[in-house]
């Protein structure tokens, strides 16, 4: 009975680059959301998506920031042209709609 | 969209005295509040929850009481242990949707 999975648990890119993040949610669980956490701070919402559609992207800056959540395979978080106010910890969460969220064990995206 | 203030930032206990975290939010829509513990480095835990319907919920030492005409809900801590020691969030939301987070209280059991 896995829990929610993220991958990599740690990556570290450097400016400019591209940095992919993967989360697969709790067996049943349609409903991924990703959050943000800078050192020592709040967790911050940036995005929620079912199966093939964005809910709500508007914690998710306009820019180099995109998600998707295929019909087949984990929700993919993807920042673009990394900057060195990217590096925080991304934790995506799952749930079945109508229930608590469980979170992932997050990843830890450093940018040189 | 929904504001959640989370007071204190830090919070000092000796062991066995009880715990007090007290969360405002500003959506009146908002009908779930859970909250959360992590630990240094790990993931977010669910420790409790509270949905509009209900105005306390107790779960062995940890309990939760919600005022919805104030708009604020309060985490208690009893008997406080030291592996008690974390950050707690607490987070408002309506159900289903995102969770929008206090900004955490870092909580210290001195033995």
């Amino acid at each position: 009975n896995a829990g929610v999975m993220q991958n990599p648990r740690h990556l570290v890119r450097r400016r400019g680059q591209e940095a992919r993040l993967r989360c697969s949610p709790m067996k049943g669980h349609s409903h991924v959301y990703w959050y943000r956490q800078l050192p020592e701070e709040g967790l911050k919402f940036m995005v929620y998506l079912q199966k093939e559609n964005i809910i709500d992207e508007s914690g998710m800056p306009k820019e180099r920031f995109s998600a998707e959540f295929p019909k087949e395979g984990p929700s993919i978080l993807r920042i673009q042209q990394v900057v060195r106010g990217d590096s925080a910890a991304y934790f995506c969460a799952s749930s079945a709609g109508y229930s608590e969220q469980f979170f992932g064990p997050g990843t830890r995206l450093t940018v040189l | 969209g929904e504001n959640v203030e989370q007071h204190p930032s830090t919070l000092s206990v000796q062991e066995g005295d009880s715990a007090v975290i007290k969360c405002t939010y500003s959506d009146s829509a908002s009908n779930y509040f859970p909250w959360y513990k992590q630990e240094l480095g790990k993931r977010p835990q669910l420790i409790i929850d509270i949905r509009s319907n209900v105005g306390e919920k107790k779960d062995q030492r940890i309990a939760v009481t919600l005022n919805k005409t104030a708009k604020h809900f309060s985490l208690h801590i009893t008997e406080t242990q030291p592996e008690d020691s974390a950050v707690y969030f607490c987070a408002a939301s309506r159900v289903g949707n995102q969770f929008y987070f206090g900004t955490g209280t870092s909580l210290t059991v001195i033995p």
